[in-house]
């Protein structure tokens, strides 16, 4: 079955720290895409990435890294010199093969504080 | 590129009422659109997986009397929560997903309306 895990609920840093935030996937599938959305305080979600199962390199946009790693199942997402605008609920989430209608399966979230 | 807009954002109902949302792709045409619900503090829940010209499909446990959606065209769907219900106040988020080869594609989520029924 597919699932997300994101097991940190909350992290609480200081303003220019960096931060990752981890997740965890599980697909039987061999093709899939992962995806990290940001969740701020006014509720829309911004889409940040988007990897697919084939490529492993790692991305860098800005401040924001993601480290894809198929041995671990792992995908995470770290901020670099963390601002107190990336306070938000950021969720990873997955799309495979599995099911007709290729939903996104979404982990919890983890909710980033990050104070001045 | 790629907005998602969602109409209204906030809407106060006394309960009995029925309540319409409108979500929009403003810029791509969008076979699919789902439909989510979020609890305070909470991951985002599907509801419904609506595609352009044909019946929704609910996920379990969603009732789909109590939530109509209708995906008349390919930058519109609209979700009526009919005898809105206390209960059925939450935050209702659409997100479009593009034509194309579906599981690749990235799905862009409207602003979400936020409901309170009294």
């Amino acid at each position: 079955a597919q699932k997300v895990t994101q097991a940190q609920t909350e992290i609480s840093v200081v303003e220019k720290e960096d931060v990752t935030l981890d997740c965890v996937y599980e697909t039987r599938d061999t093709t899939y895409y992962l995806f990290w959305y940001k969740q701020p305080p006014s509720g829309e979600l911004v889409f940040l990435i988007r990897r697919n199962s084939f490529d492993e390199q790692n991305e860098i946009s800005g401040r924001y890294s993601w480290n894809f790693q198929k041995s671990t199942s792992s995908f995470n997402f770290t901020i670099t010199a963390s601002q107190v605008v990336d306070s938000a609920v950021y969720f990873c989430a997955l799309s495979d093969r599995m099911d007709s209608s290729y939903k996104l399966i979404f982990g919890s979230g983890t909710r980033l504080l990050v104070r001045p | 590129g790629a907005v998602v807009s969602q109409h209204p954002s906030w809407v106060i109902c006394k309960s009995g009422t029925s309540v319409k949302i409108e979500c929009r792709s403003l810029d791509f045409q969008a076979t699919t659109m789902f439909w989510y619900r979020q609890f305070p503090k909470q991951s985002l829940m599907l509801m419904a997986t609506s595609n352009e010209g044909s019946k929704a499909t609910y996920e379990q446990g969603v009732e789909k009397d109590k939530f109509l959606i209708n995906h008349a065209s390919l930058t519109l769907s609209t979700l009526t929560v009919t005898s809105a219900h206390p209960e059925d106040s939450s935050f209702y988020i659409c997100s479009a997903r593009t034509s194309g080869r579906s599981y690749q594609e990235t799905q862009y989520f409207g602003p979400g309306t936020r409901l309170l029924v009294l």
